[in-house]
């Protein structure tokens, strides 16, 4: 069974403030892919970032940053100088091997920057 | 089109009423999801379907929960004799071809049932 825990339900923060969402999974696939999908106001989910189980390289893309660590089977999301714009709900979501291609999604963390 | 597209934005409907949910994927992409998002449950899976085949079906709630896709590209999901606890926004998402590719979303349906 695979399973996605996201312990922080909601943050705030105050704008320029560094912020990082956790996300700690577990599956018994060895080839495995993890994604942070965000929800903002409007409701669409959008694709931040996929990550396959053998690459553990950490990514920077702008103020967003990726860690990484399949010993604490961990891929904690880091958003730098926090803006009102990235006030949503942040999903951490897992998708093993197998003919099953759903995405085992975590509960979210809802993040509120204020000014 | 650009991106996932679904229908309606809303739907109200009595308790006992069927319902027909409408998903037009991005084009090109082989592979389309059914997921549904409620307070309780968070965002639990419904259906697969690679081309116009359903190889898992498991997150279905009941039989009173269907799909079809036809000619590789719209689905329908559809919900007989609704009950109060199908209310949820009913989200659709594609990727290219299944497998590891991100998986891109529509803007859902909330779906209220009276």
């Amino acid at each position: 069974a695979q399973k996605v825990t996201q312990a922080q339900t909601e943050i705030s923060v105050v704008e320029k403030e560094d912020v990082t969402l956790d996300c700690v999974y577990e599956t018994r696939d060895t080839t495995y892919y993890l994604f942070w999908y965000k929800q903002p106001p409007s409701g669409e989910l959008v694709f931040l970032i996929r990550r396959n189980s053998f690459d553990e390289q950490n990514e920077i893309s702008g103020r967003y940053s990726w860690n990484f660590q399949k010993s604490t089977s961990s891929f904690n999301f880091t958003i730098t100088a926090s803006q009102v714009v990235d006030s949503a709900v942040y999903f951490c979501a897992l998708k093993g091997t197998g003919t099953a291609s759903k995405l085992t999604f975590g509960t979210g963390t809802r993040l509120q920057v204020t000014l | 089109g650009a991106g996932v597209s679904q229908s309606p934005s809303n739907k109200v409907t009595e308790k006992g009423k069927d319902v027909e949910l409408r998903c037009d994927p991005i084009s090109g992409h082989t592979a389309l999801y059914w997921y549904r998002q409620s307070l309780g449950q968070g965002l639990e899976f419904l259906i697969y379907f690679q081309g116009n085949s359903a190889p898992d079906k498991s997150g279905l709630p009941s039989d009173r929960f269907s799909a079809e896709r036809t000619g590789g590209s719209v689905s329908t999901l559809t919900i007989q004799r609704t009950q109060q606890e199908d209310s949820a926004v009913y989200l659709c998402a594609s990727s290219l071809n299944g497998g590891y590719q991100p998986q891109h979303f529509g803007d859902g349906t909330r779906l209220s049932i009276l």
